[in-house]
């Protein structure tokens, strides 16, 4: 069983709406990742966060360890946005374990 | 600004045969990953390098081995393809091990027949 649950595994959005994609883990852990893939594979590290919340332009990340659970915010979303969104979380061995992630679309 | 660059970008493969992939990264990063994605699957692991003259196991490490070469450049040789090893190959390397994002490669489309 994968440590790292997200959901929806898919998404379709119309331009403009406010998305969120969530992430929940079973271990404690020292951080969280967001990662972005686009179509032709390339990977990019959008966050790290271990508390609270980030913000980078329209993309947010929160995080509550309690709960441990992660949520990832698209606002004014755009079709360039479409994607696949990966969790990852770090434990205490320092290695990362990846969700599935979840495949954005967004239609103008 | 290369980041992390990975050679070839697709490769087809007969079982049996060996070859290596190649990562070099230019960001004076201490640590190294090799990871593998697999449809319906998230990344995993298969070795990784700390720093340089050190290397590691992964989750999913049988069918290969790693050589750190030097700081920049970590390979990924697979010594008898098998087809369970068709994937998608990616490198990613980090200032250090621990809490650092990681930059990741464009990746290495591997085919096994």
């Amino acid at each position: 069983k994968n440590e790292v649950e997200q959901s929806p595994q898919n998404l379709t959005a119309q331009e403009g709406e406010f998305i969120t994609i969530n992430c929940s883990y079973s271990v404690g852990i020292s951080a969280l990742h967001w990662l972005q893939q686009h179509p032709g594979g390339g990977i990019v590290s959008l966050f790290m966060l271990s508390s609270g919340k980030k913000k980078h332009g329209r993309l947010i990340a929160t995080i509550n360890i309690q709960e441990k659970h992660s949520s990832l915010h698209i606002t004014a979303s755009h079709p360039r946005d479409s994607a696949v969104y990966i969790c990852a979380v770090r434990g205490s061995n320092y290695k990362l374990t990846f969700g599935k992630g979840t495949l954005l679309t967004v239609n103008p | 600004n290369a980041g992390v660059t990975q050679t070839p970008k697709f490769q087809v493969l007969k079982t049996g045969q060996s070859m290596t992939l190649q990562c070099a990264q230019d960001m004076n990063h201490n640590s190294m990953y090799w990871y593998r994605q697999d449809p319906g699957m998230g990344l995993r692991l298969i070795y990784y390098s700390a720093s340089e003259g050190t290397t590691d196991k992964g989750e999913v490490p049988n069918g290969y081995n790693v050589s750190r070469l030097n700081k920049r450049e970590f390979s990924l040789r697979l010594e008898s393809a098998a087809p369970s090893q068709t994937s998608v190959y990616f490198c990613a390397s980090s200032y250090r091990e621990g809490n650092q994002p990681q930059h990741f490669g464009d990746g290495t489309r591997l085919s096994i027949l």
